[in-house]
């Protein structure tokens, strides 16, 4: 595709449900990151996957988050009974080589926990 | 692990002036530093990026300056625009590439006409 695409843009939830966000990077690339980013602040890592092998996930910040990329493409972020300091936009990111390239963004997932 | 820190947290000049943004960070092997702008609501997007090799990068009116041994690095824009108005990070990784970057909390940039 043309860009990295995040689905979906806006999710609401309550406390205590579990939210899945869609990333479909740019076709062909081999490395996909997750990072989240709280109002006013940086992208803070959370996982790396180079094609579908999760190579580091030190960033997730509670056993309740989950990431997948099953066949090196499209990746999911799972996050089961959320909190509200879940509260964030999580941007997926992804890069054509290994080492070294460009980080190409998505639009982000805003994601409110009520 | 890595800390960046990125000062100031906002910075206001009159259009046509520089703006100077400057990070500092912790470990002594990180040795790629580039610099996303992001504007409200939008994807973050590099701007440009220095390796540990090089001091000093330009395009056209931005320029970011390496020092390894002070552990610091600098964005520098000239002859600022209004399209310039965004959010600046600093990034530093230990991976020589984009792997593991660590960001700066922002610099909110804000051209006066």
């Amino acid at each position: 595709g043309a860009g990295v695409s995040q689905s979906p843009r806006y999710k609401v939830a309550k406390r205590g449900q579990d939210v899945a966000l869609r990333c479909d990077p740019i076709s062909g690339h081999v490395s996909l990151f997750w990072y989240q980013q709280a109002l006013g602040q940086g992208p803070e890592f959370l996982t790396y996957f180079q094609n579908e092998a999760q190579l580091d996930k030190s960033g997730l910040p509670s056993d309740r988050f989950f990431a997948e990329r099953p066949e090196g493409s499209v990746s999911t972020l799972k996050i089961q009974r959320t909190q509200q300091e879940d509260s964030a936009v999580y941007l997926c990111a992804s890069s054509a080589r290994e080492k070294g390239g460009e980080l190409f963004f998505g639009e982000g997932s805003r994601l409110t926990v009520l | 692990g890595e800390n960046v820190e990125q000062h100031p947290s906002t910075l206001s000049v009159q259009e046509g002036d520089s703006a100077v943004i400057k990070c500092t960070y912790s470990d002594s092997a990180s040795n790629y530093f580039p610099w996303y702008k992001q504007e409200l609501g939008k994807r973050p997007q590099l701007i440009i990026d220095i390796r540990s090799n090089v001091g000093e990068k330009k395009d056209q009116r931005i320029a970011v300056t390496l020092n390894k041994t002070a552990k610091h690095f600098s964005l520098h824009i000239t002859e600022t625009q209004p399209e310039d108005s965004a959010v600046y990070f600093c990034a530093a990784s230990l991976g020589g590439g984009a792997d593991g970057l660590t960001f700066g909390k922002g610099t909110h940039l804000i051209i006066q006409p």
